[in-house]
């Protein structure tokens, strides 16, 4: 079965950092691309970055471009987001989802971890 | 991109249809058959109800079904149930390796 698991959450002052991190289990991680996808509070879904199956690819939203840098580690069996200059607007719940394409992308995000809670304030 | 268009908010009464459309553009909903359809109860997590326009991944009650039409999706609940009382998102693929969601719908079932 497949298990997402975010950590890396909290609290953190506008203009500052913070890593995210996705431990995946249940599946062949290294066989599919993995997005971030979140969502503000009382607010909708927005897609932010996904990154392919074997991490040479990288894909990110016009709102979080030159900020984030997703990243994988395959033999750890895990995603990470590193958020950088972050803004009160980044203030979500960041969801880390497995697309259903195997080695190559399908677009659709077939498995979420519970999510982690990002708050940026001052 | 801007977000999709979704109502707001839909409701119906157990046992009745009701349809959530949710309006593209020709970048996004009109050019791909890459949209998707999210179910989200409160303080859960989203969950695929159908994928490429009309697909149901395995598991997903035969109630739930799509369709596309132009720039506008649309997802069609029918013989509605009180569990299916949720928050609905559509997401396209909108070129360019990105994906955009629509704003959401309140199902409410009276």
């Amino acid at each position: 079965q497949v298990h997402l698991v975010e950590s890396g959450g909290g609290v953190v002052q506008p203009g500052r950092s913070l890593r995210l991190s996705c431990a995946a289990s249940g599946f062949t991680f290294s066989s599919y691309g993995v997005h971030w996808v979140r969502q503000a509070p009382g607010k909708g879904l927005e897609w932010v970055a996904l990154i392919s199956y074997d991490g040479s690819n990288k894909f990110y939203a016009d709102s979080v471009k030159g900020r984030f840098t997703i990243s994988r580690d395959n033999s750890n069996n895990t995603l990470y987001l590193q958020m950088n200059s972050l803004r009160g607007e980044d203030t979500a719940m960041y969801y880390c989802a497995k697309d259903s394409g195997v080695e190559a992308v399908a677009g659709e995000f077939d498995n979420w971890g519970q999510g982690i809670l990002v708050t940026v304030s001052s | 991109q801007s977000a999709l268009t979704q109502p707001a908010s839909v409701s119906g009464s157990p046992g009745q249809s009701i349809t959530i459309s949710c309006t593209g553009t020709s970048s996004d909903v009109g050019s791909y058959k890459l949209v998707s359809w999210y179910q989200q109860h409160p303080g859960k997590v989203p969950k695929l109800m159908i994928y490429e326009v009309t697909k149901r991944p395995s598991g997903v009650s035969n109630r739930f079904s799509g369709s596309k039409s132009g720039n506008t999706a649309s997802l069609t609940i029918s013989g509605l149930q009180a569990e299916d009382e949720a928050d609905y998102y559509c997401c396209s693929y909108a070129g360019s390796v990105s994906w955009v969601f629509g704003g959401g719908t309140k199902v409410t079932v009276l």
